[in-house]
């Protein structure tokens, strides 16, 4: 299986912060990694997928890159709006495998 | 608009059965792979189960193979987990999730999700 390792587990940030959060995978995966956030009470939603394609509505200061085994996604200048969990997620082979997730809180 | 309905969570007790189902509108279901993803309660992520779009392949985490039987009527635009001999450990939110026209595809969109709490 392939293992997802995310960090930090937990980022403190203000408003207006540049941030970002790393992923792991204990294999090559290639390009197929993709980047959720998820709200309170909330499912998931698509914020990146093959790695570094911004899903159509989600906004520009979203970001995402990397291939092989090591990946980013980073939020240019944060907005109260994008505090929430984010998860990455491989899906190059089954068992498809989830990040477990960093938590964006206020500072 | 893309929509995932899931129904049927409740409250089960340990060993027993439940089945849950997914209605799915506002795209072409018989083409996607379809997916259930699971969220125990405070917890992270966790993949359940895919299903090819023609039913001839699925796929399950290892820890609900031979209790959980992923399905789908795509005359029905139906996505469905019966999942048995349920333990304690499978209380989680079940979200219903499309993925992509091949096994390569990230989840997009997520259903609202159903809770499943198994406890005596």
């Amino acid at each position: 299986d392939i293992q997802m390792t995310q960090s930090p587990s937990t980022l403190s940030a203000s408003v207006g912060d540049r941030v970002t959060i790393t992923c792991r995978a204990s294999q090559n995966i290639n390009i197929w990694l993709a980047w959720y956030q998820q709200k309170p009470g909330k499912a998931p939603k698509v914020l990146i997928y093959k790695a570094s394609t911004l899903e159509s509505g989600v906004p520009l200061r979203f970001s995402g890159s990397g291939s092989g085994t090591d990946f980013t996604l980073t939020i240019s200048s944060l907005q109260p709006d994008d505090f929430a969990t984010y998860y990455c997620q491989q899906y190059k082979s089954f068992p498809i495998t989830f990040g477990q997730g960093t938590r964006l809180e206020i500072k | 608009e893309v929509q995932l309905v899931e129904s049927g969570g409740g409250l089960v007790q340990p060993g027993g059965s439940l089945r849950l189902s997914c209605v799915a509108s506002g795209f072409t279901f018989r083409n996607y792979w379809m997916s259930w993803v699971r969220q125990a309660p405070g917890k992270g992520l966790e993949w359940v189960a895919d299903i090819k779009p023609d039913v001839s392949d699925k796929f399950y985490v290892d820890s609900v193979k031979g209790r959980f039987t992923i399905s789908r009527d795509n005359a029905k635009n139906s996505l469905f987990l019966q999942m048995n001999s349920l333990t304690v450990a499978d209380t989680a939110v079940y979200y219903c999730a499309r993925r992509g026209l091949d096994f390569q595809g990230w989840i997009d969109p997520w259903g609202q999700g159903t809770l499943v709490t198994v406890s005596s």
